[in-house]
């Protein structure tokens, strides 16, 4: 079975702390891709990001970097200097060999002035 | 516009009716994909559109959702005689083939069972 987890429902920082985001998934298969979401409070999701399950490097563009490790089956998303615009729900997703979106529950950021 | 487009925005009816929601793919995007979203909740995955191959209707959660999709353009997601626990924003996305490639939301439609 194909499974992710966002274990944090909800975080709070005051702006320009860092924020890690957590995202553990779960699958058998050994080719899959990770993905990032942003989902702001007008509702339209955005997407951050893609990785495939054959490329460990990690990523940085901005203030967003992102850490996947196989090892541990997690793919983190980390917000340095964060700012009240970052506030948003984050939603990781996985998929496997079908074309379907495999979608954590959220984490729900709040970044205050 | 460039992007994926919903309608309704909203959707007030009562329970018991049928209604339509409606989706119109980026131009180009071979896959179409809808998903529901439950207030406070992630995306659950509903069905899912590729190219000229059958649908995989596999999160349909009864045989009251179904849809349709016209050649590689627009998509009906239709629910027959709705119950109050259809109220969700239901979602739609579109990618070009391939299953790591992204997939671009539309803003949604809001369906409200009263």
């Amino acid at each position: 079975a194909q499974k992710v987890t966002q274990a944090q429902t909800e975080i709070s920082v005051v702006e320009k702390e860092d924020v890690t985001l957590d995202c553990v998934y779960e699958t058998r298969d050994t080719t899959y891709y990770l993905f990032w979401y942003k989902q702001p409070p007008s509702g339209e999701l955005v997407f951050l990001i893609r990785r495939n399950s054959f490329d460990e490097q990690n990523e940085i563009s901005g203030r967003y970097s992102w850490n996947f490790q196989k090892s541990t089956s997690s793919f983190n998303f980390t917000i340095t200097a964060s700012q009240v615009v970052d506030s948003a729900v984050y939603f990781c997703a996985l998929i496997v060999r079908t074309g379907k979106l495999i979608f954590g529950q959220g984490t729900t950021l709040q970044v205050k002035p | 516009g460039a992007g994926v487009s919903q309608s309704p925005s909203n959707k007030v009816t009562e329970k018991g009716k049928d209604v339509e929601l409606r989706c119109d793919p980026i131009s180009g995007h071979t896959a179409l994909y809808w998903y529901r979203q439950r207030l406070g909740q992630g995306l659950e995955f509903l069905i899912y559109f590729q190219g000229n191959s059958a649908p995989d209707k596999s999160g349909l959660p009864s045989d009251r959702f179904s849809a349709e999709r016209t050649g590689e353009s627009v998509s009906t997601l239709t629910i027959q005689r709705t119950q109050q626990e259809d109220s969700a924003v239901y979602l739609c996305a579109s990618s070009f083939i391939g299953r790591g490639q992204p997939q671009h939301f539309g803003d949604g439609t809001r369906l409200s069972i009263l």
